[in-house]
């Protein structure tokens, strides 16, 4: 079955640490996107990616960073310069023959501790 | 920056009634998708509608466009325990990035 695979679904952060939360789609989608939930709040646009080897900055870009060396993949990693990383992150991705409806994960939560 | 608020911030219904929520966007758009979300899980697409597109069912779900005012709705009809969730619109901001609002959340009381 096509989707996106988001891994770990639970991780958890020491103070200066960076970690990487993987994304995986097999949709053959162009569009790649990581986004930023806190509770009881709507999503935000941390990184975007339209094609291999280009991305942009979201809304909330800083203290994270992502690479696209592949279609299928689109990891992003919060470093410590991020104060509050404690958040539900999501990853979505897209296709224009759709109508840029948007394929998402499942989620990872991130805890800091 | 989000540019879809919904209305109201959160709905509880009997099971069998319908729920309907609202979404007001700022600027132009050319199409307005709805998502529904369960508790600590990804989002899920239910419908898109596009801005030349005045009204749109899907099952259940009637979704209604109106660009003068820059709003749309949603219409769950004959609402199930599975329909509780939270409700997304997001409205594109360019061709490939979408903006989302801060959700309705929806209790369907059996």
């Amino acid at each position: 079955d096509g989707g996106i695979t988001q891994s770990p679904k639970y991780l958890f952060r020491k103070e200066g640490q960076n970690v990487t939360l993987s994304c995986e789609q097999n949709l053959n989608h162009d569009a790649m996107y990581w986004y930023r939930q806190d509770p009881g709040q709507g999503l935000r646009l941390i990184y975007y990616s339209q094609i291999v080897n280009d991305f942009q900055k979201g809304d909330i870009a800083e203290g994270y960073s992502v690479s696209r060396e592949k279609k299928e993949s689109f990891p992003l990693t919060v470093t410590s310069a991020q104060k509050n990383p404690t958040a539900f992150y999501l990853c979505a991705s897209s296709n224009r023959a759709q109508g840029y409806g948007y394929t998402f994960g499942s989620g990872t939560r991130l805890t800091v501790v | 920056s989000q540019q879809g608020e919904e209305d109201p911030q959160a709905l509880s219904i009997q099971e069998g009634e319908n729920a309907t929520m609202n979404c007001s966007y700022k600027t132009s758009i050319n199409n307005l998708q709805w998502y529904r979300q369960n508790s600590g899980r990804g989002l899920v697409h239910l419908i898109l509608i596009r801005s030349n597109e005045r009204e749109k069912h899907s099952g259940r779900l009637r979704v209604t466009l109106d660009t003068s005012k820059k709003s749309s709705s949603l219409l769950i009809t004959a609402s199930r325990a599975a329909d509780t969730a939270s409700y997304f619109c997001a409205t594109d901001v360019n061709d490939y990035k979408l903006s989302f609002g801060a959700g309705t959340t929806v209790t369907v009381r059996a």
